[in-house]
């Protein structure tokens, strides 16, 4: 059974940069494509990006010059880095598996606060 | 970027009713690109239905989904009272890659 896990900070000051790690666990991280999205409280779903390998990743144009993914499969893990946030990134962020043109599997989601 | 809008925004209905959820798009999406997932309070979205009408595995068969072009539809024939929830659709595009609709909430 495919599971995911997201890690990192809960609180992230404004203009740091948010870092998100999803481990991956019952599948290989190689041979799929790998999601990032979130979800601010009470509102609908955003996607950020997704990755192939560490050269082969595409971003949502909103998002484009501040965020950055990649791919540890000696770890089967994927990362975010998000940069110069601010009030608006909180929210809870999910890694999911691609599958074909939709998402099929879904970490439980990590709540992210971006405040001083 | 194709825009997805839901209707209605809720739905409040009974056990053992039939619910029909609406998802328009502003520009023609390929059948296979559409899909619908269910999400309950403080969990993660689950896929429920993928290329228009592929029921994900393990999803009860109460579930279907229709529709082509700009206008699709999810149906649960019957409701059970673990299906209230929300509901989004979501389309892929060549950029942005996923986007979804703002959802519609499923009550009782």
């Amino acid at each position: 059974q495919v599971q995911l896990h997201e890690s990192g900070p809960g609180l992230v000051r404004p203009s740091e940069t948010l870092s998100l790690t999803c481990t991956v666990s019952g599948a290989s991280i190689s041979g799929y494509y790998w999601s990032w999205l979130r979800q601010p409280a009470g509102k609908g779903l955003e996607w950020i990006g997704r990755i192939f390998t560490s050269e082969n990743s595409n971003y949502h144009p909103s998002f484009k010059s501040r965020v950055i993914m990649s791919v540890d499969t000696s770890k089967n893990q994927f990362s975010l880095k998000l940069s110069s946030v601010t009030t608006a990134d909180t929210a809870v962020y999910y890694c999911a598996r691609v599958f074909g043109w939709e998402l099929d599997y879904w970490g439980q989601g990590t709540l992210v606060t971006v405040s001083s | 970027e194709i825009v997805l809008t839901q209707s209605p925004g809720s739905l409040s209905l009974s056990p053992g009713e039939r619910a029909t959820l609406s998802c328009r798009t502003s520009q023609t999406v390929n059948s296979r690109y559409l899909a619908w997932y269910q999400q309950k309070p403080g969990q993660a979205p689950r896929l429920l239905i993928y290329g228009t009408s592929t029921r994900a595995t393990g999803v009860p068969d109460r579930f279907s989904g229709s529709g082509s072009g700009t206008d699709f539809t999810l149906t649960i024939s019957r409701l059970e009272p673990e299906d209230f929830a929300v509901y989004y659709c979501q389309q892929y595009d060549n950029s942005p890659a996923y986007t979804f609709a703002q959802g519609t909430k499923l009550e009782i």
